[in-house]
């Protein structure tokens, strides 16, 4: 099993562009996450999705989307690209029950310059 | 509002000696806490682990306390190892959400001087 994959790793983005940062497992996890971490910060959760379909709303929303058509993928993605966005991005994900050990992809690097 | 809080941004020890490493929550809907292991350039990896009906768990070198009247809980590496030198996120969740929403602290940098 490869894990859960992101691409890319490393991204250099101009103000008002935008991207879809890719997240794959393959594990058949049904709970997927994306969070974000700036430098000397925690990881804060963007959105989450508990199955196909299905996504909803974490604490940093705001300037993102995502979709979860089928089981393995989680995209996110950035309309328009703001300096605020500059972060490390990483994608997780987990089998069943809340307690379950979520994995983490290796993380996206991204500047908004 | 910052509801996970690691206050040391930075810890060193020596090799062998014991690593502490302090977390504080203030939400009391948290009731399932772990820690979190980062390497640079990777993503985090899952340490351990501790439910609030325990006070301890311990798992080899690592051993997590869990102070629930202070909302504290703390990681104990015994021996520390050079091999240990990451960042350490400490997390929590309310587990009755079904959601496995985490929210960690800022983590704190564990340097381990051989």
């Amino acid at each position: 099993n490869a894990g859960v994959t992101q691409t890319p790793k490393f991204r250099i983005l101009k103000i008002g562009q935008s991207m879809t940062l890719q997240c794959t497992q393959d594990m058949n996890h049904n709970y997927m996450y994306w969070y974000r971490q700036d430098p000397g910060m925690g990881l804060k959760l963007i959105y989450y999705s508990v199955g196909a379909g299905i996504t909803d709303k974490g604490e940093v929303p705001n300037g993102y989307n995502v979709s979860r058509s089928t089981t393995e993928d989680f995209p996110l993605r950035l309309e328009l690209a703001a300096p605020s966005q500059t972060s490390v991005y990483f994608c997780a994900s987990r089998y069943g029950p809340s307690t379950d050990t979520q994995y983490f992809g290796p993380g996206t690097r991204l500047t908004v310059l | 509002d910052q509801q996970v809080k690691q206050n040391s941004p930075s810890l060193s020890v020596q090799e062998g000696r014991i690593s502490i490493l302090n977390c504080d929550y203030t939400n009391s809907m948290f009731d399932y806490f772990l820690w979190y292991k980062k390497y640079p350039a990777e993503g985090p990896t899952f340490l351990i682990s501790i439910s609030s009906i325990k006070d301890k768990n311990e798992d080899g070198r690592f051993t997590v306390f869990l102070n629930k009247s202070a909302k504290h809980l703390s990681l104990h590496i015994v021996p520390s190892q050079p091999g240990d030198s990451a960042v350490y996120f400490c997390a929590a969740m309310d587990g009755s959400s079904n959601t496995g929403k985490l929210i960690f602290g800022q983590g704190t940098t564990l340097q381990v001087k051989p």
